[in-house]
């Protein structure tokens, strides 16, 4: 079974400095995707970015990127310029990529505090 | 496009009574999903249907929790009898079309809270 570990409870940045939240997994996959959401109080989960495992490239949103290390099943987020609206949970999710039951497996989540 | 609709948003029930969530997934979408978030974890998978088949019900608590999905396309969570433990965030959740390999991304609608007293 697969498993997402996020080690870091909470973090707290400064307005306009850069954060990064850590993840690792594990999985006898090789082929998978890898999701950040975001989840404000209002609970409502928002995807944040997504990372195909047999992509080599990080990908990037706006502010959000993604350092992707397949080799040791890492795979963190980087926060840029962060803002206010920042503040929330945040989660590593894992979804594998075969037998047709598609779903996502999440960590225990980070939170984040952006500070004034 | 109109996203995934819960309702009720909140939920207050004594514990031994029963309560039943539903959602209303994106239009067109194929897979939808029930998961249960405590607070301070993150959320773990319940149940999962294509259209009105079950893919995937390993984690549902059988024994009071129950869910369908009729025509493929709304879904009902029902708890009967509730448990203090109950007491969670029930978000469901949708994704397109099934096409295999594809990794779907999954939209999440506001989540019912429940609260088991």
């Amino acid at each position: 079974a697969q498993t997402v570990t996020q080690s870091q409870p909470e973090m707290s940045v400064q307005e306009a400095e850069t954060v990064t939240l850590s993840c690792t997994y594990d999985t006898s996959e090789s082929n998978y995707y890898l999701f950040w959401y975001k989840q404000p109080p209002s609970r409502q989960m928002i995807l944040v970015i997504r990372q195909e495992a047999y992509k080599q490239q990080n990908a990037t949103e706006n502010r959000f990127s993604v350092n992707f290390q397949k080799a040791a099943k890492s795979f963190s987020l980087k926060i840029s310029d962060s803002q206010l609206g920042d503040t929330a949970m945040y989660f590593c999710a894992f979804m594998k990529h075969r037998g047709g039951s598609e779903k996502l497996v999440f960590g225990k989540g980070t939170k984040l505090t952006v500070n004034p | 496009e109109a996203g995934v609709a819960q309702s009720p948003r909140y939920k207050i029930i004594e514990k031994r009574q029963s309560v039943a969530f539903w959602c209303n997934p994106i239009s067109g979408h194929a897979t939808l999903y029930w998961y249960q978030q405590i607070l301070g974890q993150g959320p773990k998978l319940l149940i999962q249907f294509q259209n009105n088949g079950v893919v995937d019900d390993s984690q549902l608590p059988k024994d009071r929790f129950s869910a369908e999905r009729l025509k493929g396309v709304d879904s009902t969570l029902k708890i009967q009898p509730a448990k203090l433990e109950d007491s969670a965030v029930y978000l469901c959740a949708s994704s397109p079309r099934f096409r295999r390999f594809s990794g779907n991304t999954i939209y999440f609608g506001e989540g019912s809270w429940l609260t088991v007293v």
